[in-house]
């Protein structure tokens, strides 16, 4: 499995864009990029998943460059809501998500 | 509603005496797996289970065992808890094809809050 590199926190204002940025340079062919939201003492709660280009769903966009060595998860005008742990994963879902790898993640902070 | 049941949410236990955190999917899902997440570590898989039958080791397996002779349930069973053992636990299933206009997402259950004394 892909090994990802996210940044370890990030601070942001109610209503204004999050993009959080995950680098993944081993990624494989087959490989998809899944973007999980944990609150505290809650399971993590799938978001968004995709495999290249752009892929946008009610909560979130999700940005990958051709090369696809790291993806960026966008939250537009996030809430204090949004506050969470943000964790970027790759693998190839037929064979490698039942062993998924969470990293530390993202802790996300809104503020008023 | 799909969802991943465990039980107990909450549990305090002395040391050495056996105990079994329960999990059960009502979405026909082929794979399940339990995690820990402790401060600073972050969730670290114990063991999943492709199938009714199939189960292996994830990272941290010492201390631990499952069985998955039902589809749906998948128990995680500490035969001699230990202090290093407290901690939050996961529950999670998923399904390992991808469908067209179907994402492939794991789900997670609520969480076992378990102190070992």
């Amino acid at each position: 499995l892909a090994k990802t590199t996210q940044p370890i926190s990030m601070d942001s204002y109610e209503g204004q864009e999050v993009n959080i940025t995950c680098s993944h340079n081993n990624i494989a062919t087959n490989d998809y990029i899944t973007w999980y939201q944990q609150f505290p003492s809650q399971g993590p709660r799938f978001i968004i998943q995709g495999y290249k280009t752009k892929v946008t769903n009610e909560v979130a966009s999700l940005f990958i460059p051709a090369d696809r060595k790291s993806s960026t998860l966008s939250l537009p005008r996030v809430s204090l809501s949004d506050t969470a742990v943000y964790y970027c994963l790759v693998g190839d879902p037929p064979t490698g998500f039942q062993k998924l790898v969470f990293g530390t993640g993202t802790r996300l902070l809104v503020s008023p | 509603e799909a969802q991943v049941t465990q039980n107990p949410r909450y549990l305090i236990t002395v040391t050495g005496k056996k105990l079994t955190v329960t999990c059960s999917q009502n979405m026909n899902h082929e794979y399940m797996s339990w995690y820990r997440q402790d401060p600073g570590l972050g969730l670290r898989q114990i063991y999943y289970s492709m199938n009714v039958e199939v189960t292996d080791k994830g990272d941290v397996p010492e201390g631990y065992k499952v069985s998955r002779k039902e589809k749906r349930n998948f128990p995680l069973i500490l035969e001699s808890p230990s202090p290093n053992q407290t901690s939050l636990y996961f529950c999670a299933s998923s399904s390992p094809v991808i469908q067209e206009e179907k994402n492939t997402e794991a789900f997670f259950g609520q969480g076992t809050r378990l102190t070992v004394v």
